[in-house]
């Protein structure tokens, strides 16, 4: 069974501008997590998606936002990118939204220059 | 502000020990406890997860949760180098949003 795919691998954003990262969960996974990893905050929760509804959210301003298609793959939006966003996007999947079991994707690397 | 606490390390042991890793949170409405293997450049992945007080034995892997003091730990027996990563602790309440610690580096050396 194929793990969660996240596109793009690396991005190179400028300040100001918009960035769409995607993320496949794992067939038949229907919610969809992520995160912002950064070498000064660690591992945080941005958002969750089930069944194409946002369940949780994290302390991140409006700027970040995300949805879930019907098929379960998911995207998030950063608007107004600032060069704190640089950071590793990561998407993980599990079967429920209160799940146990989370299989993170291999991440999207974001820069802002 | 819930917050998960582990010391950073470098956590540095010999091959074939025991290595503990230890993990303290401040919300008492904690409901489920996570560790997650982190290597270098990589994406976390699960190791295991606990919800109940005592011990959760998988492999060489041992997590062990205690509510009342409000720890939670991860032991890895016979440690191998191929286990030198960081360790991630989390944990989620009754809103299932999971607060991370900022992870513990482990070296197992040869």
């Amino acid at each position: 069974k194929a793990g969660v795919t996240q596109t793009p691998r690396y991005l190179i954003k400028t300040r100001g501008q918009q960035v769409t990262l995607s993320c496949s969960p794992i067939s038949g996974h229907r919610s969809v997590s992520w995160y912002q990893q950064t070498p000064g905050q660690g591992l945080q929760f941005l958002f969750e998606y089930f069944s194409e509804t946002q369940r949780n959210k994290g302390n991140f301003p409006g700027r970040f936002s995300g949805r879930q298609f019907s098929n379960s793959r998911s995207e998030m939006n950063v608007s107004t990118l600032e060069l704190g966003d640089s950071a590793l996007y990561l998407c993980a999947s599990s079967l429920e939204w209160t799940g146990y079991e989370q299989y993170f994707g291999p991440g999207t690397r974001l820069t802002v220059t | 502000q819930k917050e998960v606490e582990q010391n950073s390390g470098p956590l540095s042991v010999p091959e074939g020990a025991i290595a503990s890793l230890n993990c303290t949170y401040s919300d008492r409405g904690s409901q489920s406890f996570f560790w997650y293997r982190q290597y270098s450049g990589k994406s976390p992945e699960l190791i295991m997860f606990i919800y109940s007080n005592g011990d959760k034995e998988d492999g060489r892997f041992t997590a062990q949760l205690n509510k009342a003091s409000q720890y939670v730990s991860l032991l890895i027996r016979d440690s191998q180098p191929s286990d030198s990563a960081t360790y991630l602790c989390a944990v989620k309440g009754g809103s299932y949003i999971p607060t991370f610690g900022r992870g513990t580096s482990l070296i197992v050396h040869p």
